[in-house]
């Protein structure tokens, strides 16, 4: 069975680093590619970026570049999604979720994570 | 980016009816179109890609169809089950866009 678990809820003040993770199980990870969604309060869906675990390339949205990194440990079938420096506007749930096939991206997502709540507040 | 403009926006349906959701691109893609499926707490569920290809699992009283600038997702017969938010994606372009997304209650 696919399945992608992501850790647990977070709570941070703005200025402060963060790192979330999402860990594939059920399937070759390194043979699709593993995408982060941001869900704002209330809100819809924001595609941020894409990593394809097998050579770590990756692709962000203009939106997003240069306000995360997304990386991948292949070796333990995980995905990250850090911020260097948090504002309270990235308060958020995110989530990981798979590509179809193993086409590049982009590709409609099929398995998903159960979601990441971030909270920055002072 | 490809903006996308789903309508309704918020849908009041009873169990039984036949509920057509419409996403419009501001530029055509194609069959680049897919539709997902979130209910209040969950992540989003994958129902359609490629504009009319029904996910596996997914019950057939689900049909998309369209191509260019104009989508539609149809439910046939709504189930109780059916009752949450759905979503349209582009997926010609990057970077990939969601439709703002429509909330399906019960009347």
């Amino acid at each position: 069975e696919v399945q992608l678990v992501q850790s647990g809820a977070e709570v941070k003040k703005p200025g402060e680093s963060l790192k979330i993770s999402c860990k594939g199980s059920g399937y070759s990870f390194t043979s699709y590619w593993i995408g982060w969604v941001r869900q704002m309060p209330g809100k819809g869906l924001e595609w941020m970026g894409i990593i394809y675990p097998g050579d770590s390339d990756t692709r962000y949205s203009p939106s997003f570049q240069g306000q995360v990194t997304i990386s991948a440990d292949k070796s333990i079938s995980t995905a990250y999604l850090q911020w260097s420096s948090l504002k309270a506007s990235d308060t958020a749930m995110y989530y990981c979720a798979r590509q179809v096939g193993g086409d590049p991206p982009p590709v409609p997502f099929d398995y998903w994570g159960q979601g990441t709540l971030v909270t920055v507040s002072s | 980016d490809i903006q996308l403009t789903q309508s309704p926006s918020f849908l009041s349906a009873s169990v039984g009816d036949r509920v057509t959701i419409t996403c419009r691109a501001s530029q055509g893609i194609s069959s680049y179109l897919a539709w997902y499926q979130q209910k209040p707490g969950k992540a989003p569920k994958l129902l359609i890609y490629a504009a009319s290809t029904l996910q596996s699992g997914v019950p057939s009283r689900f049909s998309g169809s369209g191509s260019g600038t104009e989508f539609t997702l149809t439910i046939s017969s709504l189930q109780p089950e059916d009752f949450a938010t759905y979503y349209c994606q582009q997926l010609n372009s990057y970077p990939p866009t969601f439709g703002q997304g429509t909330r399906l209650e019960i009347k």
